[in-house]
């Protein structure tokens, strides 16, 4: 049992170019997130998904996308990426949506 | 609007002291209440929650925390502090009664341990 795993750990990117983050859960759990997490914000909201084929918009969702094809899975997409989303980015899933998140370990992405 | 503040930024306690860091939140309905503990490097591990029932719950590594909901509060507490507990604390708030559900997380407070 793994819980919530990211990939990559580690990631640079230039200006304007493109990546996705793939988190992955094994609990069956129905919802996940995506978080970003800069010093002195804590942890904001960038999109998040009830179910299978769903998603929603969090509180700083530009300039990213999403999906949920499988349950399991949620990828995060930066088309272009730029500066501002150097950050360090985790996945998180929950039974649903009031209840206790399980956070992956990260991401530390840097834009050049 | 709903919200979680955590008052202090930073805090130092010398090892074996013990140690109080205070989240107070607003939210509209029942609120479900949690605190997380990340450590430098690291995702965030759950420590204890609280749902409903009684007011004072223990966690994980000898953490506890207090519901006071006339004071809209959940402190979390600890009677001794050991240097491994350094690390950053947020506490957040959920529940059925907003934020379409999801979870609402404070800044965090990041705890030094003096030796």
């Amino acid at each position: 049992n793994a819980g919530v795993t990211q990939t990559p750990k580690f990631r640079v990117l230039k200006t304007g170019q493109s990546m996705t983050l793939l988190c992955a859960q094994d609990m069956n759990h129905e919802y996940m997130y995506w978080y970003r997490q800069d010093p002195g914000m804590g942890l904001r909201l960038i999109h998040y998904s009830v179910g299978e084929g769903t998603t929603a918009k969090g509180e700083v969702p530009d300039g990213y996308n999403v999906s949920r094809l499988k349950k399991q899975n949620f990828l995060l997409g930066l088309e272009s990426a730029a500066p501002s989303q150097t950050s360090v980015y985790f996945c998180a899933s929950s039974l649903q949506g009031p209840y206790e998140q399980y956070f992956g370990p990260g991401t530390r992405l840097t834009v050049t | 609007a709903q919200s979680v503040t955590q008052p202090d930024i930073h805090i130092t306690v010398s090892e074996g002291a013990s140690l109080e860091l205070r989240c107070n939140y607003s939210y509209g309905a029942t609120p479900y209440l949690f605190w997380y503990v990340q450590s430098p490097g690291q995702g965030l591990q759950l420590l204890l929650k609280y749902f409903s029932g009684d007011t004072l719950v223990q966690g994980i590594k000898g953490f506890e925390a207090e519901f006071k909901r006339n004071q809209s509060s959940f402190n979390l507490r600890k009677p001794s502090v050991h240097w491994s507990d350094a690390a950053e604390y947020f506490c957040a708030v959920g529940g059925y009664g907003g934020s379409q559900g999801n979870l609402i997380f404070g800044k965090g407070t990041k705890l030094s341990v003096k030796p």
